[in-house]
């Protein structure tokens, strides 16, 4: 069965404080690996996609990046506007078009 | 540019009732998506739309759920005899039609059944 799993639940953080967020995924065949960031209220908001081990995206303070069995979020000297639940996803060789979600990460940063 | 555009934005209703929620994507964009997300879990895959077609339903839970798009544009999501654990936020999502995983999601609608 294809799954994805994120780790940890939740994680608090002081503003500065680096800390990397992981997405494990057991797929039968994987086309892509998106991540997604979600405020309260409101739709999960699109952040990266990686194809292929040993990709690398960045922006801003995030870093993502792929080996063949799972995907880090690195959050690098984060501040209190990164607090949102960061979501995984990936799509499969043989889901057509339907992402399979983790449960997402709840990030917390205090100033 | 306005984006993904969902309405009611929170939707009460009983037990047996029937619901409609509607999704506006954004204009121009070819693919429409649901998905379903229950409290602190990730959304869960309904049906995707290519232009006017249900490409693929098979996320929707049973029968009770249909979803149509008449004209390539705006989308319903129906469901018929709601139970309590219908109760989700209901989100739809877009995209320019080739992006399978980089989509555009609207703010959802809130579905409480009582």
């Amino acid at each position: 069965e294809d799954q994805v799993t994120q780790s940890p639940e939740a994680l608090r953080l002081q503003e500065g404080e680096s800390s990397s967020l992981n997405c494990s995924y057991t797929v039968s065949g994987l086309r892509g690996l998106f991540w997604y960031r979600q405020d309260p209220g409101k739709g999960p908001e699109f952040l990266f996609t990686l194809y292929s081990a040993g990709e690398e995206k960045e922006k801003e303070r995030l870093k993502a990046t792929l080996t063949k069995k799972e995907s880090f979020l690195h959050i690098t000297a984060p501040k209190p506007e990164d607090s949102a639940t960061y979501l995984c996803a990936v799509l499969l060789i043989q889901g057509a078009q339907k992402l399979v979600f983790g449960q997402g990460t709840r990030l917390t940063i205090n100033p | 540019g306005a984006g993904v555009s969902q309405t009611p934005s929170n939707k009460v209703t009983e037990k047996g009732k029937y619901v409609e929620l509607r999704c506006d994507p954004i204009s121009g964009h070819t693919a429409l998506y649901w998905y379903r997300q229950s409290l602190g879990q990730g959304p869960e895959f309904l049906i995707y739309f290519q232009g006017t077609g249900a490409a693929d339903d098979s996320g929707l839970p049973n029968d009770r759920f249909f979803a149509v798009r008449p004209e390539g544009s705006v989308s319903t999501l129906k469901i018929q005899r709601t139970e309590r654990g219908d109760s989700a936020v209901y989100l739809c999502a877009s995209s320019p039609g080739g992006g399978a995983g980089e989509l555009f999601f609207g703010e959802g609608s809130r579905l409480t059944v009582l």
